[in-house]
């Protein structure tokens, strides 16, 4: 079965460090890996995906993720925090075959201090 | 750009009542997807439809049923409403049925059930 873990529940940084979300992958197949954002009431942004090619994946507001393959991670990471970064961020499996449904994780809440 | 529009944004039920929700994907996207989110946990598959048909079903109640019209857009109809129906109900939407597509989501309709 598919399934990810974000082993965090809750991340803090300093406004202009550098952040790190992780993600662990459990799939049999293809990894196809998502990353999205949620702010309070709101719905879900997607900011990039992982489907093939260079392990290093660029996506909006200046985030990138990095997969490894033997490490099945897909960890998020930005190299100068902001204050407006601070949300909840899942990152997502989809399931393929013959359903796409999202599994996601259980979500890391992102605080960045001024 | 065009985005997921979800109707109503709040809905109030009391108990045994029933509520329609209903999702407009992006143009040209012809999946849309459903899944349920609870205080504080992560999104939860419960239904998908591809060209109209039903293509998964996830942890869905046999209250609940939906349907995607001609026009692709979604209707999810909840019946006999239960306090734990209570949570924020996401549509999304992709282009096409592939595991490699981004699902696009919705603001959500938060429902609350007293």
């Amino acid at each position: 079965a598919q399934s990810v873990a974000q082993p965090e529940d809750q991340v803090n940084v300093a406004e202009g460090n550098p952040l790190t979300v992780k993600c662990t992958y459990s799939v049999s197949g293809n990894p196809y890996l998502f990353w999205y954002v949620q702010y309070p009431n709101r719905g879900l942004q997607f900011l990039l995906k992982y489907i093939t090619g260079d392990n290093l994946v660029k996506g909006s507001y200046g985030f990138e993720a990095e997969f490894n393959k033997s490490q099945t991670s897909f960890h998020l990471k930005k190299p100068s925090a902001l204050v407006s970064d601070s949300a909840l961020y899942f990152c997502a499996v989809s399931t393929g075959g013959a359903t796409n449904k999202l599994i996601f994780g259980t979500g890391t809440l992102l605080a960045v201090q001024p | 750009a065009a985005g997921v529009i979800q109707s109503p944004r709040h809905l109030i039920k009391e108990k045994r009542e029933t509520a329609t929700l209903k999702c407009y994907p992006i143009p040209r996207h012809d999946t849309v997807y459903w899944y349920q989110q609870g205080p504080g946990q992560d999104p939860q598959f419960l239904i998908s439809f591809y060209e109209k048909m039903q293509s998964d079903k996830g942890s869905i109640p046999d209250r609940f049923s939906a349907q995607q019209f001609s026009d692709y857009h979604s209707e999810l109809n909840m019946s006999s409403l239960e306090l734990g129906d209570s949570a924020l109900y996401f549509c999304a939407s992709s282009l096409n049925f592939l595991a490699t597509d981004t699902q696009y989501f919705g603001p959500g309709t938060r429902l609350t059930v007293l």
